[in-house]
């Protein structure tokens, strides 16, 4: 099965900060990946995907790239803002028919000071 | 998009008993998830609910303890049976959608307190 390995947090940023959290994954085939966030009080959402190698998923300002040579799906952000606080995870799915099925990261817990 | 209501949003249950967690969607879903995110851990895929069909469960999960029902395309409910308090959890529902099925939409959570 799969298995996601996630930049443990939590990270402590000052407003317009670069952020970078590293997201490393092992897989079967060729998984379509996710970035799910949660904020405060919220349920978890879609932050941004990318279905195939090379591809770059965006959202929000944030941005990852599907390396499959390094098998990583770095999460990156130019300038963070205090509304960025929040969980975010990692997700392979397991491909073909089972887009449902995710292997989440441990999450990694962001906030951002003004 | 899809949305899902999830109930009951909390609950304190005493050792040994069972509950059911309620999900509904708003429209009609092939496949419903149901996931688990134990205290300071990560999500974990329980089970995948398919209408007209038994739920298939992942490893380390078995029916007699999470019983899932999906009686029709909008809804479902996953039971926490016999309950001790390592099933202190969050328990979320979610279902497919978006164009090619590819993004998942969660429901709010049941957080659940076994004393």
């Amino acid at each position: 099965g799969n298995s996601v390995t996630q930049m443990e947090g939590p990270v402590t940023l000052s407003e317009e900060a670069f952020l970078t959290i590293n997201c490393t994954y092992t897989a079967t085939g060729y998984p379509s990946l996710f970035w799910y966030v949660q904020y405060p009080g919220e349920g978890l959402q879609l932050l941004l995907k990318a279905t195939k190698a090379d591809d770059k998923g965006s959202n929000k300002g944030f941005e990852a790239t599907y390396r499959k040579e390094t098998t990583s799906f770095h999460l990156e952000k130019g300038s963070v803002q205090v509304s960025d606080s929040a969980v975010y995870f990692c997700a392979p799915n397991a491909g073909g028919t089972s887009y449902g099925k995710l292997t989440f990261g441990q999450g990694t817990i962001l906030t951002v000071h003004p | 998009s899809a949305v899902i209501s999830q109930k009951p949003s909390r609950d304190i249950c005493q050792r040994g008993t069972s509950l059911t967690i309620q999900c509904q969607v708003d429209s009609q879903v092939t496949m419903m998830f149901w996931y688990r995110q134990q205290p300071g851990q990560s999500l974990t895929l329980i089970a995948t609910a398919n209408q007209g069909s038994e739920a298939t469960y992942e490893s380390g999960f078995v029916i007699d303890k999470f019983p899932i029902s999906r009686p029709n395309l909008t809804f479902s409910t996953l039971t926490v049976s016999n309950m001790s308090p390592e099933d202190s959890s969050i328990y979320l529902c979610s279902v497919e959608g978006g164009g090619g099925g590819e993004k998942l939409f969660f429901g709010s959570g049941t957080q659940l307190s076994v004393l």
